[in-house]
């Protein structure tokens, strides 16, 4: 099974501010990586599939990048409702697996 | 309304089993690959199943294999998952999610004596 890590942790940022995520597998999962949002008591939300590419209604502010072994999701300019928490996730092999997750709060 | 909704989730002693559907609308299933994923309480996300389009091809993961069995209905737009020998470990939200991009907002499964 592939293993996913993430960090940080948590990332404390000021609204309009850059925020960088980092994401790292046990072995190469090409760039069958995606990206996911969630919200307390909502569902995981696509953000980026492919590693790089942005799901339909994802705005500009969300990029990702990386391939093989190391990703990076970045957020731009933070807005509000984007304090959250992010995942990533490899579906290059099954199992499919996700990361811990990335929490990211108000400074 | 592009929407999948979950179904089927309660209180089960362990042991016990639950049935779990998935309707589809405003979207069709047929196609593409189900899944289904679960969050225990406070934990993060876990891949469960998935199945081909066609319900020909389905993978499990390890902790619910030959338990679990995931099947499709594409004449009702609808997923569903079997749950036998239910466990405390299984206690988590189930969400079904066409390929990765949609996803329902999940139902709880609790067992639990």
């Amino acid at each position: 099974e592939i293993v996913m890590t993430q960090s940080p942790d948590t990332l404390s940022v000021s609204p309009g501010e850059r925020a960088t995520l980092s994401c790292r597998a046990s072995q190469s999962v090409r760039s069958n990586l995606a990206w996911y949002q969630q919200k307390p008591g909502q569902a995981p939300r696509l953000l980026i599939y492919d590693a790089s590419t942005r799901a339909t209604g994802i705005p500009a502010r969300f990029s990702g990048s990386g391939s093989g072994t190391e990703f990076t999701l970045t957020i731009s300019s933070l807005q509000s409702e984007d304090f959250a928490l992010y995942y990533c996730q490899q579906y290059n092999d099954w199992p499919f697996t996700f990361g811990p997750g990335t929490k990211v709060d108000i400074k | 309304e592009v929407q999948l909704v979950e179904s089927g989730g309660g209180l089960v002693q362990p042991g016990g089993s639950l049935r779990l559907s998935c309707a589809a609308s405003g979207l069709t299933l047929s196609g593409n690959w189900m899944h289904w994923v679960r969050q225990a309480p406070g934990k993060g996300l876990v891949w469960v199943s998935r199945i081909n389009s066609g319900g020909s091809n389905t993978n499990y993961a390890d902790s619910v294999k030959g338990r679990f069995t995931i099947s499709r209905d594409n004449a009702k737009n609808t997923l569903y998952l079997q749950m036998n020998s239910l466990r405390a470990e299984d206690t988590a939200v189930y969400y079904c999610a066409r390929n990765l991009d949609i996803w329902g907002q999940g139902t709880m499964v609790t067992v639990s004596s």
